[in-house]
């Protein structure tokens, strides 16, 4: 499995409130990305980074920032949180663009009231 | 606006028979496809893939088709086993940009 880890794993949280989500890899892999999960919508693309300090933004980057200060950690931050960002959130990893299979992190359920 | 669709919730099938999960997408310059698994709880896990330059490409049991013409690829699984329940992601690339279908569960009964 890739070395792919996601904190925290639950979160509960007000809205209003700042949350940030960690990603972090051991695999080296250049290119990282955010995703959220909904029902009837599959996985979304909200930003992705392509090197340190290298980002962009996805199909869903409203109401989201990002950060990659280093290889291996990206944060997906919500700078005023709303209920309609309650999902699962999912980081991957991939060594190359476009055509390289990516490999997920566990995920992190967030609720906000 | 789903550039990846995958019409079909949910499919249920026997064990040993074979299940065929079904992908449809819009944008002509997507060039590489694949399929991801997911169990409850889990992220997504990489199952099989194929280039636009292919129609088919097989992996032990599990099969995918692609049909560029008619902007569909479907996934074979045979046979189908109680560990393949899970829900099933087709998702489309071009470049940087992959989109995904909404997912499609599928449950193997013994």
């Amino acid at each position: 499995d890739a070395g792919i880890t996601q904190s925290p794993r639950h979160k509960v949280t007000e809205t209003g409130t700042p949350v940030t989500l960690r990603c972090h890899q051991t695999e080296n892999h250049r290119y990282m990305y955010w995703y959220r999960q909904d029902p009837g919508h599959g996985l979304r693309l909200i930003h992705y980074s392509y090197g340190v300090k290298d980002t962009d933004k996805g199909e869903v980057s409203d109401g989201y920032s990002v950060s990659r200060s280093k290889t291996e950690d990206f944060l997906l931050t919500l700078e005023s949180a709303t209920s309609s960002q309650t999902s699962v959130y999912f980081c991957a990893i991939s060594g190359a663009s476009g055509r390289n299979e990516q490999f997920f992190g566990p995920g992190t359920r967030l609720t906000v009231l | 606006d789903q550039q990846v669709k995958q019409n079909s919730p949910s499919l249920s099938v026997q064990e040993g028979r074979i299940s065929i999960l079904n992908c449809d997408y819009t944008n002509s310059m997507f060039d590489y496809f694949l399929w991801y698994k997911k169990y409850p709880a889990e992220g997504p896990t990489f199952l099989i893939s194929i280039s636009s330059i292919k129609d088919k490409n097989e992996d032990g049991r599990f099969t995918v088709f692609l049909n560029k013409s008619a902007k569909h690829l479907s996934l074979h699984i045979v046979p189908s086993q109680p560990g393949d329940s899970a829900v099933y992601f087709c998702a489309a690339s071009a470049y940087s940009d992959m989109r995904f279908g909404a997912g499609t569960r599928l449950t193997v009964k013994p």
